[in-house]
């Protein structure tokens, strides 16, 4: 069974400063690899998702992520972050045999002004 | 476009009782997902249902019954609501499954005393 690690738990970043949130996955083939936001007290929007293809990919709000076979690893970047990214963020994994998605435990994001 | 509705959003048990939850959705999705989130556990999915007519297990079944009532409908029912089941419940659909953005309602909350 697929499985998903965010290692950090909360990131406090200054406004217009870049942000980086990291995810490992662990799946034996290549999975769907998705990122969702929640902002509080709201269900989950989906940012951008990884099939195949293109290793660098593009998503709303201004967001990219790139996957890395060799590290397991599909981290999301934003290069100037707006108050308004304040969130929480998760990383999903998913098998291409079956409905199951596994997501991580989220990274809650802080923009300080 | 409503997209996908749960009720109740809030809601109070008293151990042993029993409620089920509801959803809908609108955009003649295929399939339907209940998951559970849990500060620090990210979402765990309970069951799905993979198209009308079908229902499985997922990570976290145990003490849930779901029924897909119709292509829109996607209701989970809770026997003997236990404390461990206090969490904010979410359901999502999608139009293609695995591959497929998930959409997801704006969750409700379950508090069992």
């Amino acid at each position: 069974a697929q499985s998903v690690t965010q290692p950090d738990i909360h990131i406090t970043v200054s406004e217009g400063a870049s942000l980086e949130l990291r995810c490992n996955y662990s799946y034996g083939a290549t999975p769907y690899l998705f990122w969702y936001v929640q902002s509080p007290g709201q269900g989950l929007q989906l940012l951008l998702k990884y099939f195949s293809g293109d290793t660098l990919v593009q998503g709303i709000k201004g967001f990219e992520a790139e996957f890395k076979r060799s590290q397991s690893s599909f981290n999301l970047r934003k290069p100037s972050v707006h108050w308004s990214d304040a969130a929480e963020y998760f990383c999903a994994v998913g098998a291409r045999s079956d409905y199951k998605l596994s997501f991580g435990a989220g990274t809650t994001v802080t923009v300080r002004a | 476009n409503a997209g996908v509705t749960q009720t109740p959003k809030f809601q109070v048990l008293k151990t042993g009782q029993s409620m089920t939850l509801q959803c809908a959705q609108d955009m003649n999705h295929n399939s339907m997902y209940w998951y559970r989130q849990d500060p620090g556990m990210g979402l765990r999915l309970i069951y799905y249902s993979a198209s009308e007519g079908t229902t499985d297990k997922g990570e976290v079944p145990n003490g849930y019954n779901v029924s897909r009532l119709n292509k829109r409908e996607f209701s989970l029912r809770l026997e003997s609501a236990a404390p461990s089941q206090t969490s904010v419940y979410f359901c999502a659909s999608s139009e293609s499954g695995p591959r497929g953005e998930l959409f997801f309602g704006e969750g409700s909350r379950l508090t069992v005393l």
